[in-house]
């Protein structure tokens, strides 16, 4: 399987307290992406790190990536109750844009 | 902002019986997917497409799974013979370029076989 361990499986936290979640993968790749999925709703793209990128920030989100150990985290800073939902991992390692998820961590920010 | 929508969002169906889950992805989009996701389990691909062609394809979908773009706005999945494990939601997803580019989702189809 392309796709390895997301930790924690769920997280717990306080409105304004950050949150970060670890993706692990185990194939090269071209792409990890991060998405959030609400209960009973579909997949929202947060953020796209290429293969090439070490870090990048979208508002209060910012993701690292890392080939050499093969992961990636998500954090979350100042945290806010809509903030609860599941968030995922996904790679994307060739050219028909097939994404590969992982089991996703779900993370609840309590007001 | 432009959204890809599916319908129906609850679909009820009898074991051995054929069914069509419809999609309507973001219209200057070129790759076409589906995923599916047991309930409590990770979002597993199904099939990827472009260009009127089957891109790439999953060990999950075999003979019994079909797509299909009937026309310039739709795209749907067919299961010939549904069986029990196949209840799940179904997500369609669309995207501009199958290449570093993020997809985007609709909010899914639960498929539930009895």
């Amino acid at each position: 399987s392309q796709q390895g361990e997301e930790d924690p499986q769920a997280l717990s936290i306080q409105e304004g307290e950050n949150a970060t979640m670890n993706c692990s993968y185990k194939t090269s790749i071209n792409n990890l992406q991060w998405y959030r999925q609400n209960s009973g709703r579909g997949l929202v793209h947060l953020i796209l790190i290429r293969s090439n990128e070490r870090e990048k920030h979208s508002g209060r989100l910012r993701v690292t990536l890392d080939t050499s150990k093969k992961s990636s985290s998500l954090l979350i800073t100042a945290s806010r109750a809509a903030d609860t939902a599941s968030y995922f991992c996904a790679t994307d390692g060739g050219n028909t844009g097939k994404l590969i998820f992982g089991q996703g961590t779900t993370l609840q920010v309590k007001p | 902002e432009p959204e890809v929508t599916q319908t129906p969002s609850h679909q009820v169906t009898q074991m051995g019986q054929e069914v069509i889950l419809r999609c309507v992805p973001i219209s200057n989009h070129l790759y076409f997917y589906w995923y599916r996701q047991i309930l409590g389990q990770k979002v597993e691909f199904l099939v990827s497409f472009y260009n009127n062609e089957i891109s790439e394809k999953s060990e999950i979908f075999d003979d019994q799974f079909s797509v299909e773009r009937p026309d310039g706005s739709n795209f749907t999945l067919k299961i010939r013979s549904t069986k029990l494990e196949d209840s799940a939601m179904y997500f369609c997803a669309s995207s501009w370029t199958g290449f570093d580019q993020p997809q985007h989702f609709g909010d899914g189809t639960r498929l539930s076989i009895l």
